[in-house]
């Protein structure tokens, strides 16, 4: 089975550019959920949304952050403008239930932003 | 301060050896996530549990909830073992993890 697909795998890009980030969860899996780790905080839950639906974005850092997911199979993670800050790993995750299933990750995608 | 503290932050260990990581929490939980992360970067989510105990292989995760706090223990270690074990207390809505446990198992 098709795990929990990120793309790109690595991005690098000058500041103030807009970044994309894209997560196909698994088929079946209705709560998906955007993390970021860096070195300082470790990881951190961004949003997540259950059925489509964004659920809690309390751990969205900024208005320059925003998630979409437009349907069940698809999910970005925008960042407009991007800040040096923002560089660090963002990893997907979809499960079948929110909070009290497992969780399975894609395998990140690296940002640094320049 | 931290709604998850885990221990200890790093550990060598000899091949074979019995290993315990501990995790506290001070929060309220429906459920408690113990990650691996190895050094390639990937996360897999090893258990999932609210209370007593799971088993996978040679990994024991425990919990107990009126003590606010969960171990996983690994049996005759091994080196490809070595990897951060992370620690995530989650109360339904709201998710906290923990700095995690660096793990190195030596030959």
């Amino acid at each position: 089975d098709a795990g929990v697909i990120q793309s790109p795998r690595h991005e690098v890009t000058e500041m103030g550019q807009e970044v994309t980030l894209r997560c196909k969860p698994i088929s079946g899996h209705n709560s998906l959920f955007w993390y970021r780790q860096t070195m300082m905080r470790g990881l951190e839950l961004l949003i997540y949304f259950n059925n489509n639906v964004p659920i809690d974005d309390s751990g969205m850092p900024e208005d320059r952050f925003s998630a979409k997911m437009p349907n069940a199979s698809f999910s970005t993670l925008k960042i407009q403008p991007s800040e040096p800050r923002d560089s660090a790993v963002y990893f997907c995750a979809s499960s079948r239930l929110d909070g009290n299933q497992p969780q399975h990750f894609g395998d990140g995608t690296r940002l640094s932003i320049l | 301060k931290n709604e998850v503290e885990q221990s200890p932050q790093n550990l060598t260990a000899q091949e074979g050896e019995f290993i315990t990581i501990n995790c506290s929490y001070s929060v309220g939980i429906s459920a408690l996530h113990w990650l691996q992360q190895h050094p390639g970067g990937g996360i897999v989510s090893l258990f999932m549990l609210s209370s007593g105990k799971k088993k996978h292989g040679r990994l024991i995760a425990t919990i107990n909830i009126q003590e606010k706090h969960s171990s996983l223990h690994i049996t005759a270690s091994h080196p490809r073992d070595s990897a951060v074990y992370i620690c995530a207390a989650t109360t339904g809505n709201q998710f906290y993890f923990g700095t995690g446990t660096s793990l190195t198992v030596i030959p």
